[in-house]
């Protein structure tokens, strides 16, 4: 299947600085990519939709200011986590759509804010 | 909502024995995905079955499909200790929007 890589793969960051995680797709182009939120032992939270050339759209209840989302390109995309905060610390994944009905994740980057 | 909800949310099983997990949608689907994700780690994709696809195969997988009770399983066979992870299905409408995840069911195959 087609390959969808993270980085970095985890980072640490202190309360107040902003921490910007890339989403790409290495061998096909992906005008949508979707960023998802998962905290210990519970499953993905959409955050919000990325689509290359216009502005993300955002699930309810997640703050578009603080999680900013840059798709400029057709393979990547990148979420900026500003001002982080320690309930921030989670395990942030993106995944790119390839045509209507299938998606590919990436790995994953696991985010500790201290 | 195009949410999966699976079934047990645990499991726990002997090496050798099968492992079966369910997974129920409440919207019409374009398909059905299973992933697995490791402790820590992302999420792989393991098989799509398409709405008009009633069973398909992949190695030690089994995944069947009922779309008049919206319902599909994952069977894994001859279990292993490297099958312990979490077991992700995402129903995905004909407009392929985002994929939402339940809970998932959690495997542990001890040896």
């Amino acid at each position: 299947g087609a390959v969808v890589s993270q980085h970095p793969s985890w980072v640490i960051c202190k309360s107040g600085t902003s921490v910007k995680i890339e989403c790409r797709s290495l061998d096909f182009q992906a005008t949508t990519m979707f960023w998802y939120r998962q905290f210990p032992k519970q499953s993905l939270m959409l955050m919000a939709t990325s689509n290359e050339g216009s502005k993300a759209t955002y699930e309810q209840g997640v703050e578009k200011d603080k999680f900013l989302i840059n798709h400029a390109s057709l393979t990547l995309s990148t979420l900026t986590v500003t001002s982080a905060h320690p309930e921030d610390s989670s395990f942030y994944i993106c995944s790119a759509r390839v045509g209507p009905q299938e998606q590919f994740f990436g790995p994953g980057t696991r985010l500790t804010v201290l | 909502s195009q949410q999966g909800e699976e079934d047990p949310q645990a499991l726990s099983i002997q090496e050798g024995e099968n492992a079966t997990m369910n997974c129920s949608y409440k919207t019409s689907i374009n398909n059905l995905q299973w992933y697995r994700q490791n402790s820590g780690r992302g999420l792989v994709h393991l098989i799509l079955i398409r709405s008009n696809e009633r069973e398909k195969h992949s190695g030690r997988l089994r995944v069947t499909l009922d779309t008049s009770k919206k319902s599909s399983s994952l069977l894994i066979t001859a279990s292993r200790a490297a099958d312990t992870a979490s077991y992700f299905c995402a129903p995905v409408n004909q407009a392929g929007t985002a994929l939402i995840f339940g809970k998932g069911t959690t495997l542990s195959v001890s040896s």
